[in-house]
């Protein structure tokens, strides 16, 4: 089955600065990449998802470049601001052998922006 | 437009006790999914449903875990009889499809057992 895995499990940067989280993924089938945000307390929130027909997607402060070949999807945040700080996750869904669907998700990368 | 919305917030109960989370998904969302998060373990999805039926309950850890949804706007998460082993946060999430549609979760349900 899909296997994510997603570093680095922590980053500190300070304010200003950009933020990467890489994350690869097992299966090839897998078609769907979400990026989703955690706040201390509250349910993952979607941020930015990019499909397997697109290299790239740009949300203001987000983006998301995707990798088919080496199988790998990354997130960017740029000009980084204290609420970023949360955890982040990156999923991968597969329609697979079984045609479930299920989305697969990294073991998170806790953020924290330093003012 | 309200999101999901689960309850209680937080359950805190003795071992060998029932415990029952609910879930309201979002109207006309035909996708409804019950996640577990744990340090250890991260985000499981442990059963979804499409149009109120269970297509895979794969990841219900145990006999003791229960879902239904018995109608549209309404599920519910059973463990029965609930074991410390169970603690972590319950997260119910929907989406109108499986393809290519984001997920959208709760707030969640942090569990509890002594």
């Amino acid at each position: 089955g899909e296997n994510v895995e997603q570093h680095p499990s922590t980053l500190s940067v300070q304010e200003g600065d950009s933020a990467v989280i890489k994350c690869t993924y097992s299966d090839s089938a897998s078609n769907y990449f979400p990026w989703y945000k955690q706040e201390l307390g509250k349910g993952p929130q979607l941020i930015i998802d990019i499909r397997s027909n697109v290299g790239e997607k740009k949300d203001q402060r987000i983006a998301v470049t995707l990798n088919k070949t080496a199988k790998h999807f990354s997130l960017h945040i740029t000009e980084t601001q204290p609420e970023d700080s949360a955890v982040y996750f990156c999923a991968a869904r597969t329609l697979g052998s079984s045609n479930t669907g299920k989305l697969i998700f990294g073991q998170g990368t806790t953020l924290q922006v330093k003012p | 437009d309200a999101g999901v919305i689960q309850s209680p917030r937080h359950e805190v109960t003795e071992m060998g006790q029932e415990v029952t989370l609910r879930c309201k998904p979002i109207s006309g969302h035909d996708y409804l999914f019950w996640y577990r998060q744990t340090m250890m373990r991260g985000l499981e999805l442990l059963i979804y449903f499409n149009n109120n039926v269970p297509i895979d309950d794969s990841g219900m850890p145990e006999d003791r875990f229960s879902a239904k949804m018995p109608n549209a706007s309404f599920s519910t998460l059973k463990i029965q009889p609930s074991e410390p082993r169970d603690s972590a946060v319950y997260f119910c999430a929907s989406s109108l499809s499986l393809s290519n549609q984001p997920q959208h979760f709760g707030d969640g349900t942090r569990l509890s057992i002594l």
